[in-house]
């Protein structure tokens, strides 16, 4: 059974730039979770998508933002890039059944 | 303030010496309590999930304990290995119809294990 899958794995964007990241979930899975992760902060959650409708959000701006596909795959995207968004961003798939499944994440460098 | 706290923050240790990570947390009620180990770059992987009824669950080397009445979750390594290296993070699930729920995250223990 296929794992989670984040593309890209790395990424280099300037400020002001946009950027949209993919993650497919595991097969069978319609719950995908999206965290930011930063040496100073952890963890944080984004967002949440379930059957292609957000369920839950966290304290984050609108530059953030994603959608979520028929077939359960997600994207999120961040416009209006700043330094600070430089981190991990890691997807996690989850069913009622089996408990969460995180994906290798997408480094993001904003310069 | 954080409702899940880890410590110690950062813990170095011999290889094959055995050692204890802790986990405070206050989310309540909460419907199970993981701890992950995510390498640097990588994303988590789950070592352990317990539910609030109980008290300690082993894989391998890990075993994770689950003290409710205190709120208290400890990871024990025995004989740890070099690839033991990376960062222990306490995960706790509120209790929520599923779909609805957060994770709550703690900000993780470095371990580093030297030869």
């Amino acid at each position: 059974k296929a794992g989670v899958t984040q593309t890209p794995r790395y990424l280099i964007k300037t400020r002001g730039q946009q950027v949209t990241l993919s993650c497919s979930p595991i097969s069978g899975h319609r719950s995908v979770s999206w965290y930011q992760q930063t040496p100073g902060q952890g963890l944080q959650f984004l967002f949440e998508y379930f059957s292609e409708t957000q369920r839950n959000k966290g304290n984050f701006p609108g530059r953030f933002s994603g959608r979520q596909f028929s077939n359960s795959r997600s994207e999120m995207n961040v416009s209006t890039l700043e330094l600070g968004d430089s981190a991990l961003y890691l997807c996690a798939s989850s069913s009622e059944f089996e408990g969460y499944t995180f994906g290798s994440g997408t480094r993001l460098t904003v310069v | 303030k954080n409702q899940v706290e880890q410590s110690p923050q950062s813990l170095i240790i011999l290889e094959g010496k055995n050692c204890t990570l802790q986990c405070n947390y206050t989310v309540s009620p909460f419907s199970n309590l993981r701890w992950y180990k995510q390498d640097t770059g990588r994303g988590p992987v789950s070592l352990t999930i317990m539910t609030f009824s109980e008290n300690t669950k082993s894989n391998g080397r890990y075993t994770a304990t689950l003290d409710a009445d205190t709120k208290q979750s400890s990871l024990h390594i025995t004989a740890s290995q070099l690839s033991d290296s990376a960062s222990y993070i306490c995960v706790v699930v509120p209790i929520s119809n599923f779909g609805n729920e957060k994770l709550t995250f703690g900000t993780g223990t470095r371990l580093t294990i030297i030869p």
